[in-house]
């Protein structure tokens, strides 16, 4: 099983530009999350789903998409770039219908907008 | 009021001792608490979750839970430098789907 695979690990974007971050899990999970890190704080909510075909906005949803056509794949798409989008970006699952499991997370992609 | 919060540190500990890293939580209706920790630079690990009011014990971690007052802790027997990291609350509120977690408690085990 490789969980959560996260691609790419790192890139830089220029202001203005648009990038896909790609998410996709092997367990089956339901539920999918995209969260963003700045330096030394914790975890701001972007968006999730619960399920294929239903997304939901976060606590910092603005200049972003997702889709989730599939179980496995939550891509996160950023549009027009800007500076503020500098971050860490996690993607991360969980099982649906136990309250007592928490996430699984992936990698991570270092983004810098320049 | 945060959801969740946490003291930013940096908590020192000496090696060996034991290390105390507390949370509180504003949603009542919450449901299950988690720690995770964060090295630098890498994504969270799952170490700890509760759903009950009390003390859960797994090797050297002790999670407590009370609901009560809203209060979430995680203790650190016999602290190791490996123990150096960010510790990061996490709870599952009334809104079952999502996990809203907190800024983190930056930890550094002293030799």
């Amino acid at each position: 099983n490789a969980g959560v695979t996260q691609t790419p690990k790192f890139r830089i974007l220029k202001i203005g530009q648009s990038m896909t971050l790609q998410c996709t899990q092997d367990m089956n999970h339901n539920y999918m999350y995209w969260y963003r890190q700045d330096p030394g704080m914790g975890l701001k909510l972007i968006y999730y789903s619960v399920g294929a075909g239903i997304t939901d906005k976060g606590e910092v949803p603005n200049g972003y998409n997702v889709s989730r056509s599939t179980t496995e794949d939550f891509p996160l798409r950023l549009e027009l770039a800007a500076p503020s989008q500098t971050s860490v970006y996690f993607c991360a699952s969980s099982y649906s219908g136990e309250l007592n499991y928490g996430y699984t997370f992936g990698s991570g992609t270092r983004l810098t907008v320049v | 009021q945060k959801e969740v919060e946490q003291n930013s540190g940096p908590l020192s500990v000496p090696e060996g001792a034991i290390a105390s890293l507390n949370c509180t939580y504003s949603d009542r209706g919450s449901q299950s608490f988690f720690w995770y920790r964060q090295y630098s630079g890498k994504s969270p690990e799952l170490i700890m979750f509760i759903y009950s009011n009390g003390d859960k014990e797994d090797g050297r971690f002790t999670a407590q839970l009370n609901k009560a007052s809203q209060y979430v802790s995680l203790l650190i027997r016999d602290s190791q430098p490996s123990d150096s990291a960010t510790y990061l609350c996490a709870v599952r509120g009334s809104s079952a789907s999502k996990i809203i977690f907190g800024s983190g408690t930056r930890l550094s085990i002293r030799p």
